[in-house]
């Protein structure tokens, strides 16, 4: 079966570079999620897209923004990037918002800020 | 707002052991309980997940009882083999109340499980 897929899947940037990191979720899925996950700690919530519209936006920093295209694949730009900002950055998505829905996690990017 | 609160690990257990990892929650709305795992180097799994009062959700010899009356969701295994060494994720969706449609973790709690 189709998965999430992120591009790229590590990554190495100096501070105050800019990334762009790709997701493409799974066909027929219309929610977009990503999330931040820093070393040894859970993933959090940054920011959502349903029907290429964003629809919640958590702890997402001014720096960073981010889109959904009509072949509904989102890509996360992260701008001004400082160390802090390594970390795990998972897309998942979900076949529809409603409640009960689970979640499908991509195998992540791997950001190091240096 | 909601929020979910997981045993802190690490956990080490012998293989065969009975595994409980607890998981409560606070929710404002009506929630969706998940498990998600977590292997080294790798993304987050659904392990299982139910949608309301009362649900088991089960999977590859997991389970977890929604339970409103305690606003908890622990997860449980007879018998932990070496291969389900991982960490492992408590997390509601709350669409309708505090979490609106993402996910709000626990901080996880990683299993070691010996040969």
């Amino acid at each position: 079966a189709a998965g999430v897929i992120q591009s790229p899947r590590h990554l190495i940037k100096e501070k105050r570079e800019t990334a762009t990191l790709k997701c493409y979720p799974i066909p027929r899925h219309d929610t977009v999620y990503w999330y931040q996950q820093g070393p040894g700690q859970d993933p959090q919530f940054l920011i959502s897209f349903y029907e290429k519209m964003q629809s919640d936006k958590g702890s997402i920093p001014d720096r960073f923004s981010a889109q959904q295209f009509s072949d509904y694949h989102s890509e996360l730009n992260m701008s001004s990037l400082e160390l802090g900002d390594s970390a795990l950055y998972f897309c998942a998505s979900s076949p529809t918002k409603l409640s009960g829905y689970e979640q499908y996690f991509g195998p992540g990017t791997r950001l190091t800020v240096t | 707002g909601d929020s979910v609160t997981q045993m802190e690990g690490p956990v080490t257990l012998s293989e065969e052991a009975f595994l409980t990892i607890n998981c409560t929650y606070t929710a404002t709305g009506y929630p969706s309980l998940f498990w998600y795992v977590q292997y080294p180097g790798e993304g987050l799994q659904l392990l299982l997940k139910a949608t309301k009062a009362d649900d088991k959700g089960s999977n590859k010899g997991f389970e977890a009882t929604y339970r409103k009356e305690t606003t908890s969701f622990h997860l449980e295994k007879g018998s932990v083999q070496v291969s389900d060494s991982a960490v492992y994720f408590c997390a509601l969706s709350d669409p309708y109340g505090g979490s609106q449609g993402n996910l709000i973790f626990g901080k996880g709690t990683k299993l070691s499980v010996k040969p």
